[in-house]
């Protein structure tokens, strides 16, 4: 099982960015894939899900409206992406295979973890 | 503000043990399993502890979980220099929309 994310982006505020997250080694529809931020020097934030099966998507209430999370069950990937990007979106973003549970507690389950991309925003 | 609540740092020597705390509510750590995850230094996240005290494969016996009520621990038992890291809780929280919460994290230093 392994899930290998694309490579560190270097962004202007104000532009758009899609990174993915492409897994391996098992039945990508089965399982909820889970997006995490980690600001510079900070902890960890769960974004949000998507079950590729059939794309349902839900977000932490941080991140709704400010991100899109999406799935392409055929490429076996993931993504992550922004509209618009912000300084504050500098971070490196993690994704992990979470649980085949619809809702609830072992959807707190993240394994294994992708490498990361580090996403940096300056003008 | 993280919704569970770790302390920021501990330490211990090699050999000692040391236990991490995460607090969390009735909403999240009192009633969903608890999860708990190692970030060596410049590396990913790894699972380390799933429902509450279940090793993950791979993870030596060292690594105990406990939860009880609103409140959870990590012990580490013969502390070794490799086990210098962040420590994370992890949990469901359960509210309209549902998500995953983390602890702030506990950075480990084996003195």
């Amino acid at each position: 099982v392994q899930l290998v994310q694309s490579g560190a982006e270097v962004k202007k505020p104000g532009e758009s960015l899609k990174i993915s997250c492409k897994a391996s080694g098992y039945s990508f529809t089965s399982y909820w894939i889970a997006w995490v931020r980690q600001m510079p020097g900070k902890g960890l934030e769960w974004m949000g899900i998507v079950y590729p099966g059939d794309s349902d998507t839900r977000y932490s209430p941080s991140f709704q409206g400010q991100v899109t999370i999406s799935a392409d069950r055929s490429g076996y990937t993931a993504y992550l992406q922004w509209s618009s990007l912000k300084a504050s979106d500098t971070a490196i973003y993690y994704c992990a295979r979470s649980s085949t549970a619809r809702y609830g507690s072992t959807l707190g389950r993240l394994d294994p973890w992708g490498q990361g991309t580090l996403v940096t925003v300056s003008s | 503000q993280s919704v569970l609540t770790q302390p920021p740092s501990a330490s211990g020597t090699p050999g000692q043990r040391v236990t991490i705390s995460c607090s969390g509510s009735s909403s999240n750590i009192g009633n969903n399993d608890v999860y708990w995850y190692q970030q060596l230094p410049g590396t990913a996240p790894k699972l380390l502890i799933y429902r509450n005290n279940q090793r993950s494969s791979g993870v030596p016996d060292r690594f105990s979980g406990s939860k009880s009520g609103t409140s959870a621990s990590l012990a580490i038992s013969g502390l070794r220099s490799e086990d210098e890291a962040d420590y994370f809780c992890a949990a469901w929280h359960d509210s309209l929309s549902g998500h995953v919460v983390f602890g702030g994290g506990t950075k480990l230093n084996v003195l």
